[in-house]
């Protein structure tokens, strides 16, 4: 079975430029969750999607944060414009109706803003 | 955001020792994870927690739920290299199924 799929591995953009990640969660996982975990520091949730609604989306910077969720399958994060606190590894997961056992993490993207 | 209180922050252990480590919280969880981060990798659930004073093994690993319900101990026995990497605990918060608030991480290195 494959696990949640991210791209791209790595990024490295100037600041003010756009950025979007993508990814693919394991199939037939409801539940999508983008985390995002700066160095030296475990991961913080962003927002969380049941299918293709954002029901917790509290904790993202909404002014350049957004993200979607088509079909409930596939989600991209964006940052618009980014800035030099925004690097960091974004970690995309998915699970079953929320169970904490199949909670699957991506291997993120990496990203650098310079 | 939120952040778990672990300890240490890091450790160097020689092979074959065992290590412990652990988390806390102010607040009270449902469940306790724990998870191990490899470079370049996302997180990996080792174990699990789901009741008050649980304590549940995976093969070298012994993981305990706090009876306050505000911590949760890791302990690795006979540490080898694979074990390397950054453990990070997780509490499930009661109020939202679904979301994991994580600890600040332990960073794990093994000698020969």
């Amino acid at each position: 079975e494959a696990g949640v799929v991210q791209s791209p591995r790595y990024k490295i953009i100037e600041k003010k430029q756009p950025v979007a990640f993508w990814c693919n969660p394991i199939s037939g996982h409801n539940t999508l969750y983008w985390y995002r975990q700066n160095l030296g520091q475990g991961p913080e949730l962003l927002i969380r999607y049941e299918n293709e609604e954002a029901v917790d989306d509290s904790q993202l910077p909404k002014d350049r944060f957004s993200a979607e969720r088509l079909k409930g399958v596939d989600s991209t994060l964006k940052i618009q414009p980014a800035e030099l606190g925004d690097s960091a590894v974004y970690l995309c997961a998915s699970s079953l109706g929320g169970e904490v056992y199949g909670y699957t993490f991506g291997s993120g993207t990496r990203l650098t803003v310079v | 955001g939120q952040q778990l209180n672990q300890s240490p922050q890091s450790m160097f252990i020689q092979e074959g020792e065992d290590v412990s480590m652990n988390c806390t919280s102010s607040s009270i969880f449902n469940t306790w994870l724990w998870y191990k981060q490899d470079p370049g990798e996302g997180p990996v659930l080792l174990i699990a927690l789901y009741k008050a004073g649980e304590l549940t093994s995976n093969g070298r690993l012994t993981a305990q739920f706090g009876i306050t319900r505000k911590d949760s101990f890791l302990n690795i026995s006979a540490s080898i290299p694979s074990d390397v990497g950054i453990y990070f605990c997780a509490g499930q918060d009661p109020g939202t199924a679904s979301k994991l608030t994580f600890g600040t991480g332990t960073r794990l290195q093994v000698t020969l």
